[in-house]
């Protein structure tokens, strides 16, 4: 399996702008990027994902390299509700996913 | 919005009894899959289950393991003989077409003792 990089954690303050990097330099030309985010003691929550051209939804944004090898998703006011452990995930379509550590991202006030 | 719903929320065993843990996937989704997290460590692929059969399945996934979809609606996973080193979060999930996102219940609470 194509695997992640991701930082390990990241600090925020409410109300700014939060650029989470992945790096996936091994990316395979079917893999989807998958962002996925954790909250403490919850199940993992489906953020947003694509394939190639950048994603927006009403959680947040991914922007994807041309050249497809990083991404990073942007959360474009982050609440204290956004501090939660952050998943950047290669998967290709109907395959199971492979989680790693993720970001743990916090949020101050 | 659709949910995956998880129960019971909590189980507690004896080691060495069998435990079924359920879920409804969203309803209209042709895709299930079953994670665990032990405390502490990563979220971990168990299986993955489509058109009525295990499609994938992860090591961890042995003979004491067992998945059943019995009535179209619901998606058990059944462990049969209970180790201590199964107490783990459980989380079920389901995906509507191949490249959509996951929905991710919200989990049973394994605890073996």
């Amino acid at each position: 399996d194509a695997k992640t990089t991701q930082p390990n954690s990241m600090e925020s303050n409410e109300e700014e702008p939060v650029h989470l990097p992945c790096n996936h330099s091994t990316i395979s030309g079917t893999d989807y990027i998958h962002w996925y985010r954790q909250l403490p003691s919850q199940g993992p929550e489906y953020v947003i994902h694509g394939l190639t051209s950048n994603v927006n939804n009403r959680m947040a944004s991914l922007a994807i390299a041309e050249d497809r090898k990083s991404s990073t998703l942007i959360l474009h006011r982050a609440t204290l509700r956004d501090a939660a452990v952050y998943y950047c995930i290669l998967g290709r379509a109907g395959n199971m996913l492979t989680f790693g550590g993720g970001t743990r991202l916090m949020v101050k006030p | 919005e659709p949910e995956v719903t998880q129960t019971p929320s909590h189980q507690v065993t004896q080691m060495g009894q069998e435990v079924i843990l359920h879920c409804v996937p969203i309803s209209n989704h042709l895709y299930f899959y079953w994670y665990r997290q032990i405390l502490g460590q990563k979220v971990e692929f168990l299986v993955s289950f489509y058109n009525n059969e295990i499609s994938e399945k992860s090591e961890i996934f042995d003979d004491q393991f067992s998945v059943e979809r019995p009535d179209g609606s619901n998606f058990t996973l059944k462990i049969r003989s209970t180790k201590l080193e199964d107490s783990a979060m459980y989380f079920c999930a389901s995906q509507g077409e191949s490249n959509y996102g996951y929905t991710f219940g919200s989990g049973t609470r394994l605890t073996v003792v």
